[in-house]
């Protein structure tokens, strides 16, 4: 399973655009990128998951370089209610999931 | 609400007593996953069922964990002679045939 590396935390103001980039160099060719964010107390929610390009849905963006080595989850004009941790994951999407210790984002008003 | 849920949200429970969790999957999601979370973690994969099959179990499960899912519907978790090692967020996901995820609100224990 490839590795991923993300930073350790991140800060923003509200109403920002906040990208998280996730490294990931050992990606295979059948490996699926999934970022998850998990406030605490509760399970993880998953947020996005893309092969290769870009993938928007309503709540993020996901790009994904050519060379699909690392990855920029991008979450628009972020509020309060974004504080949390986010976790990318790399992996086969029919296989178990392993979690790093995520990117902690503190959202300031 | 249609997502999964598990029970009891939070136990309490003194060293050396055995204790059971419920997980109930989204509805007609085949696949049932176990991870467990400590502070400050992510989540650690435990083992997985497809159906009512268990094909996966982690090292992490010892032998006084087991795991069930009768009938391919909910799954319970049982923890015996609980350490206070085992303290932790022990979460449930469930996801249809090869596809995404989807996780529970979790079961948070605490072993005095």
């Amino acid at each position: 399973l490839a590795k991923t590396t993300q930073p350790i935390s991140m800060d923003s103001y509200e109403g920002q655009e906040v990208n998280i980039t996730c490294s990931h160099n050992n990606i295979a060719t059948n490996d699926y990128i999934t970022w998850y964010q998990q406030f605490p107390s509760q399970g993880p929610r998953f947020i996005i998951q893309g092969y290769k390009t870009k993938v928007t849905n309503e709540v993020a963006s996901l790009f994904i370089p050519a060379d699909r080595k690392s990855s920029t989850l991008s979450l628009p004009r972020v509020s309060l209610s974004d504080t949390a941790v986010y976790y990318c994951l790399v992996g086969d999407i029919t296989d178990k999931l392993i979690f790093g210790t995520g990117t902690r984002l503190q959202v300031f008003p | 609400d249609t997502g999964v849920s598990q029970d009891p949200r939070h136990k309490i429970t003194k060293r050396g007593q055995n204790v059971t969790f419920r997980c109930d999957p989204i509805s007609e999601h085949n696949r049932l996953y176990w991870y467990r979370q400590t502070l400050g973690q992510g989540p650690e994969f435990l083992t997985y069922f497809q159906n009512e099959a268990q094909l996966e179990k982690s090292r992490l499960l010892s032998d006084r964990f087991s795991a069930e899912r009768p009938k391919g519907s909910f799954s319970t978790l049982e923890i015996q002679r609980t350490e206070q090692g085992d303290s932790a967020m022990y979460l449930c996901a469930s996801s249809p045939w090869e596809d995404t995820q989807y996780f529970g609100p979790g079961t948070r224990l605490t072993v005095l």
